[in-house]
C-alpha cells in the first residue's frame, strides 16, 4: 500500500518563500507529483519528479529523494492567488495498471 | 489545449436512485480514471480503465459502482443505488500512458438527499 504524509496547514506572507514537505512509503514507485487545488475546483498539475534532485518551473520547484521517501515543493515570491491546497501524490505502477495516490493535502494561506 | 470534460457539473438525487456521471477524456489518451473527493477530505482513487477493461479498483469501488466506455469518446461512472455517503465531488482523469501526470476534469458534484 501507500502512505503519504504532509502538513495539514501552513501560513506564509506575500512575497516570501514557503516549503511544503511530503514523505511517502510505497511500492511500485513511478514518480512524485504535486498538484494545486483551489477550493471547489479540480487538481491542476504543478510538477513531477521521477529521478532524485530538483526540478524548477518558474516560481515553483520540487525536490525528490527516493532513498529517503521525501519530497518538497518550494514556492517563491508568494502571491495571494497561491492560497490553495497543495497535494502530494505518488505514482504507482502495478500489474498492468497505473494510478496516482494522493496525500491529504496542505492548505496554504498567503497573508498580506 | 485539450481537456477532460465532465457532465453534469452538479447533480442532486434521492437516496436509492441511479446516477450516471459522464466524462470525455482527452482524445489520444489511453488510461482513464475516476476519483472522488468527499468535502474536506482527500482525493481518493476509485478505478482505472485501460484497453476497455478495469485495470485496478479500490475498496471503495464496490458492486454499486460500474464504469463503461460505450463509444470511442465517452467514459461513464454509474452508481446503481446511491447512498447519503456517496455525496462527493467525482473527478474523471486521463493519461496518455502508464507514467506521468493525470489530467483532471472539472468534476461532477453529487449530492444525495
Amino acid at each position: 500500500g501507500q502512505n503519504i504524509d504532509q502538513p495539514t496547514e501552513m501560513t506564509a506572507t506575500e512575497g516570501a518563500i514557503v516549503q511544503i514537505n511530503c514523505t511517502y512509503q510505497t511500492s511500485g514507485f513511478n514518480g512524485l507529483f504535486w498538484y494545486q487545488q483551489h477550493a471547489g475546483e479540480a487538481p491542476t498539475f504543478l510538477s513531477y519528479n521521477v529521478l532524485d534532485g530538483l526540478e524548477e518551473k518558474g516560481r515553483f520547484s520540487s525536490f525528490l529523494s527516493r532513498s529517503k521517501g521525501y519530497s518538497y515543493l518550494l514556492l517563491k515570491e508568494l502571491q495571494m492567488k497561491d492560497s490553495a491546497s497543495y497535494l502530494c501524490a505518488v505514482g504507482y505502477s502495478g500489474a498492468g495498471s497505473y494510478q496516482l495516490t494522493f496525500g491529504k493535502g496542505t492548505k496554504l494561506s498567503v497573508i498580506p | 489545449e485539450p481537456e477532460v470534460t465532465q457532465t453534469p457539473s452538479h447533480q442532486v438525487t434521492q437516496m436509492g436512485q441511479e446516477v450516471i456521471l459522464r466524462c470525455v477524456p482527452i482524445s489520444n489518451h489511453l488510461y482513464f480514471y475516476w476519483y472522488r473527493q468527499i468535502l474536506g477530505q482527500k482525493v481518493e482513487f476509485l478505478v482505472s480503465f485501460y484497453n476497455n477493461e478495469i485495470s485496478e479498483k479500490s475498496e471503495i469501488f464496490d458492486d454499486q459502482f460500474s464504469v463503461e466506455r460505450p463509444d470511442g469518446s465517452n467514459f461513464t461512472l454509474k452508481i446503481r443505488s446511491t447512498k447519503l455517503e456517496d455525496s462527493a465531488m467525482y473527478f474523471c482523469a486521463s493519461s496518455p500512458g502508464d507514467a506521468g501526470e493525470l489530467f483532471f476534469g472539472e468534476g461532477s458534484r453529487l449530492t444525495v438527499l
